[in-house]
This record gives structure tokens, sequence and C-alpha cells, in this order.
């Protein structure tokens, strides 16, 4: 089982409407759970972060937690051309010094 | 502040040859990281550092050494290229907080190919 699981995509969804990404985890012990935007040939930027069961909505992002089922998912309301990237899905591991297990990505496309 | 630096953006080498990819940040981070990420993969750590002179092994970290001897600076050393060694190198760096909750900054990246 990998540490961190993410459909790969390629998610299409038409402009306006709500994209839901999803991020499973294994390490039960992971309390910091992050998700990242990468554009095709650039480095990855965050757009949100959570560390509590429950929502947490920044704009148009809402970032959701299931500690028990180890799930996160990042919901994008009212989806853009400009949100067309690749979704990262990153999870600490509990060793400290803020390491970080990437998920693999998921490509969303968003058409006009 | 000019964020994290990474030189340089493109290289080929060729088996066998030995390069360092530079890091540098600029804003006081104790926290720095390696990580290579393959086509349509994620990112995947090789090695990071604490602070200036500590270094830690990450997921992948054979083929590679690093060193840290000031805050702002992070090299990584590749010694004997392999065509395995193809990726795309990211450099990020953090300060230390509560829980881990503190957000890495990314460079902009190393293209590396070995042919």
């Amino acid at each position: 089982q990998k540490e961190v699981e993410q459909n790969s995509g390629p998610l299409s969804v038409p402009e306006g409407a709500i994209a839901s990404l999803n991020c499973t985890y294994s390490d039960r012990g992971s309390q910091s759970f992050f998700w990242y935007r990468q554009y095709s040939g650039k480095s990855p930027e965050l757009i949100m972060s959570i560390y509590s069961n429950g929502d947490k909505e920044d704009g148009r992002f809402t970032a959701q937690l299931n500690k028990a089922s180890q799930y996160v998912s990042l919901l994008i309301r009212d989806s853009q051309p400009s949100d067309s990237a690749t979704y990262l899905c990153a999870v600490n591991r509990p060793q400290g010094a803020q390491k970080l297990v990437f998920g693999q990505g998921t490509r969303l496309t968003i058409n006009p | 502040n000019a964020g994290v630096t990474q030189t340089p953006k493109f290289r080929i080498l060729k088996i066998g040859q030995s390069m360092t990819l530079q890091c540098t940040q600029d804003m006081n981070h104790n926290y720095m990281y390696w990580y290579r990420q393959d086509p349509g993969m994620g990112l995947k750590l090789i090695y990071y550092s604490v602070g200036a002179g500590i270094t830690d092994k990450g997921e992948v970290p054979n083929g590679y050494n690093v060193s840290r001897s000031t805050t702002e600076d992070f090299p990584l050393r590749l010694e004997l290229a392999a065509p395995s060694q193809t990726s795309v190198y990211f450099c990020a760096s953090s300060r230390p907080g509560l829980a881990d909750q503190e957000t890495q900054y990314f460079g902009p990246g190393t293209r590396l190919l070995v042919l």
C-alpha cells in the first residue's frame, strides 16, 4: 500500500463546476496535511493546509479531513481554466523535521 | 526576498559524470530539503537538513550526497550519474514550527538528463 494515494486522473470538470480531489494516507500518526498545486513545468505551491478533522475554507478552496477514515480531500468551487494543474496531496511523517510524503498527483483540467 | 533559488535550470550529463546542484534560500529557514520528481509522479525526498552541519537521508538517497555548511546553502552532489537519475530536482525550505505545520517553499527546479 502506498503511503499517500491519489487518483492520477486526468479529471475533467466544466468551468464553473465543483472539482473534487481525493487523497488517502496510510500512517495514522500523521497530523499535518497539505495540498500543493503544480502547473506544468513549474514548482509546487501550497494552496491549503489542514490539521484538524472537518472542513477548512479559503476562498474557492475547501479542504476536508477525516482522520478516522485516513482521508483528505480538496474541493474547488466555481472552477476556472486557471485551476487546470496537477494537485499534489502531501502528508507529514510523524518523525519530525517536517518530512512530507507526496501522492503522485491528480491532473485537473477545467474545460471552458 | 528571492526565496529559494536553484542552479542550473537544465543540464545534460553523460553516464559516470559528476555534478553539483546548487540551492540557496534567503528566508533564514533552518530546514531544507531535496526532492526528485519523475514524470507523472509525486515528489520523493532525497535528503534533508534541520540546520547547518546536520543532514539526514530521505526515501531515495542512493547515488547522492549533500552538505550544509551555512543556513543559506544546501548543495546536492551526484557522483556517478546514471540514467535512473534523470529527473527534475526541487529544493525546498521551511522554518521549524509546531507539529510540522510549516509551509515548505520550493525552488524553480533543475531538470537533469543523463545520457
